[in-house]
């Protein structure tokens, strides 16, 4: 089954207590991307990877860091979390950048404490 | 700065009726608009996609493009309740590396 999986589901954790969430697509996409979506403010982007080696800002980058050493893996780590980290974080893959479908993964909801 | 605008609803449209979601967007150089659709707690879902102005008819859902009006709605017919819902317009603008700017998303109920 074609799908983008994210772990952990659900994750409560503490200020300053590095983590990282992992996605994964099975879909040899070369587009991925990481949202976060919050009540009032929408999803927005993070982070994105045209490929592989290949990372760029999106629009509320700070405090978060990215890695993309395979094609199928993106994930997104947390070297010191803070409390306004707390939200639900969506990754997201295409099988391009352009006018293709983006399929969303099941979600991660953080807690910082 | 990007924006994508959207009333966040609620927007209650009986049963059986057709329901009009709207989007409007400040960025005249974007090319390509989507609707998601995005269940409580679940993740979004495409709905629609829109490239050229006028009238995109799939099924029951009906994507509108005016660009010189920055302008996009969907129109969804003989509504159900199952397509209650929170509906997302995202737009993207052409040329560059930038992916999707996603409006807040206006939430649809349909009264049975």
């Amino acid at each position: 089954e074609a799908q983008v999986t994210q772990n952990p589901r659900y994750l409560i954790t503490v200020t300053g207590k590095k983590l990282t969430v992992t996605c994964s697509q099975n879909m040899n996409h070369e587009y991925m991307s990481w949202y976060r979506q919050d009540p009032g403010l929408g999803l927005r982007q993070i982070y994105y990877s045209m490929n592989v080696e290949v990372t760029d800002k999106g629009d509320v980058p700070e405090g978060y860091k990215v890695s993309r050493k395979e094609k199928r893996n993106f994930p997104l780590i947390l070297e010191s979390p803070s409390p306004n980290q707390t939200s639900l974080y969506f990754c997201a893959s295409s099988i391009a950048l352009g006018d293709y479908e983006q399929y969303f993964g099941p979600g991660t909801r953080l807690t910082v404490t | 700065q990007k924006e994508v605008e959207q009333n966040s609803g609620p927007l209650s449209v009986p049963e059986g009726a057709i329901a009009s979601l709207n989007c409007t967007y400040s960025d005249r150089g974007s090319q390509s608009f989507f609707w998601y659709r995005q269940y409580s707690g679940k993740s979004p879902e495409l709905i629609m996609s829109i490239y050229s102005n006028g009238d995109k008819e799939d099924g029951r859902f009906t994507a509108q493009l005016n660009k010189a009006s920055q302008y996009v709605s969907l129109l969804i017919r003989d509504s159900q309740p199952s397509d209650s819902a929170t509906y997302l317009c995202a737009g993207r603008s052409g040329g560059g590396a930038d992916g999707l700017t996603f409006g807040k998303g206006t939430h649809l109920i349909i009264q049975p």
